[in-house]
């Protein structure tokens, strides 16, 4: 099992719609979340994180963290073609050091 | 203007060639990262460090070194024992290495001719 998980996508939605990404983690004691965007050739640009569980909004963002499910979701509102790229998954554990984790992105194609 | 810097943007290397990546930062952060991303794969640590003269080995080490002997530089050298190094570089920087946010560069591409 992989210790964070994503589904690789393409995930398809129209515009104007609401996407959704969703993230899973197999270590019960990770500590913060967060969410970057890729464009194809360039390097991750963070779009939020959080810690605790319940939601976290930001513009058309909005994180959900539930700890006892172990999932993380990315919520976009709104959808624009510019949206369109690969969302990377990070999360933080603690075992004497702290370790980021990234899953392998989810590529969203927000179509016009 | 604040920021992470990474020099080249694109490199090639000869087989058996030494190549090193440049990663400056202006962000007064203690920590720095090395990361490789390879298609359709996420991000592997290669090296990190969280103090000026220290460094610690991440999950994929072999064939790469690092020194970190000024707090603002982390330069990456693949040597010629990495035997697959074509892949995409990521420098990343954190106020300190205790799961603050990670800021990325712009990255490295690096191809093996």
């Amino acid at each position: 099992q992989k210790e964070v998980e994503q589904n690789s996508g393409p995930l398809s939605v129209p515009e104007g719609a609401i996407a959704s990404l969703n993230c899973t983690y197999s270590d019960r004691g990770s500590q913060s979340f967060f969410w970057y965007r890729q464009y194809s050739g360039k390097s991750p640009e963070l779009i939020m994180f959080i810690y605790s569980n319940g939601d976290k909004e930001d513009g058309r963002f909005t994180a959900q963290l539930n700890k006892a499910s172990q999932y993380v979701s990315l919520l976009i509102r709104d959808s624009q073609p510019s949206d369109s790229a690969t969302y990377l998954c990070a999360v933080i554990q603690y075992s004497g050091t702290y370790k980021y984790i990234f899953g392998t992105g989810t590529r969203l194609k927000v179509l016009a | 203007d604040g920021g992470i810097t990474q020099s080249p943007k694109y490199l090639f290397r000869k087989e058996g060639q030494n190549v090193t990546l440049s990663c400056e930062q202006n962000l007064n952060h203690d920590a720095m990262y090395w990361y490789r991303q390879d298609p359709g794969q996420g991000l592997r640590l290669i090296y990190y460090s969280q103090i000026v003269n220290d460094f610690q080995k991440g999950d994929i080490a072999e064939g790469y070194s690092v020194s970190r002997e000024k707090k603002e530089s982390f330069p990456l050298t693949v040597t010629s024992a990495q035997k697959n190094p074509t892949a995409f570089y990521l420098c990343a920087s954190s106020t300190s290495g205790s799961g603050d946010t990670q800021y990325f560069g712009p990255g490295t591409r690096l191809t093996v001719l």
